[in-house]
């Protein structure tokens, strides 16, 4: 299994650029998360998804935020305009929902983002 | 989203010593804490869980303390190794399909 995948792994773009951040879940999950982590709010959940559906998206910042799911195995993360403040770790995670029973959350290595 | 409170923010312990972290919550709905670990350039993994039917868990060198009556719950690392220096985050979850809410995280650095 390879695991969460996220795309690309660092990007670096201007204030007031387009930013789109990717992630392929786990196949067989139907669970999907986007975190942000900064050193000052630690990981922030942003929003996610049960069953490619959008359940909570109180954790978005602003408008500026888009997150889709068009199927179950790709999502995806758009950022625009981008600002400096955006800059950050994005973690796109997956899991398998069954039961009552709270599963394993499975993290992808991020996205390294820098907003100049 | 209720807060987890985590503690200390940083640690340094020598090879071979005992690293503890605390966390305290503020929902007593919440019945799942489990206890992610992160190395750099890594997204977080989880270590070990715990629910509030028992009041330890232990799977080798790492143990998860857990005190309903005063919403805690701890995280033992004994016999502490460099390996083990990493980032580690408490979290909390009611039943279902919640989600997880996470503390600030720990940045532990075990000294050689």
């Amino acid at each position: 299994d390879a695991g969460v995948i996220q795309s690309p792994r660092h990007e670096v773009t201007e204030m007031g650029q387009e930013v789109t951040l990717r992630c392929k879940p786990i196949s067989g999950h139907n669970s999907l998360f986007w975190y942000r982590q900064t050193m000052m709010r630690g990981l922030e959940l942003l929003i996610y998804f049960n069953n490619n559906v959008p359940i909570d998206d109180s954790g978005m910042p602003e408008d500026r935020f888009s997150a889709k799911m068009p199927n179950a195995s790709f999502s995806t993360l758009k950022i625009q305009p981008s600002e400096p403040r955006d800059s950050a770790v994005y973690f796109c995670a997956s899991r398998k929902i069954s039961g009552s029973t709270n599963e394993k959350l499975f993290f992808g290595s991020g996205t390294q983002l820098s907003v100049l | 989203q209720q807060q987890v409170k985590q503690s200390p923010q940083s640690l340094i312990v020598q090879k071979g010593g005992i690293s503890i972290i605390n966390c305290a919550y503020e929902n007593t709905a919440f019945d799942y804490f489990p206890w992610y670990q992160q190395f750099p350039g890594k997204g977080p993994a989880l270590l070990i869980a715990i629910r509030p039917d028992v009041s330890e868990k232990k799977e080798g060198r790492f143990t998860i303390s857990f005190n309903k009556s005063a919403k805690q719950f701890s995280l033992h690392i004994m016999d502490s190794q460099p390996g083990d220096s990493a980032t580690y985050f408490c979290a909390a979850s009611k039943g279902g399909y919640s989600t997880l809410t996470f503390g600030k995280g720990t940045m532990l650095l075990v000294s050689p």
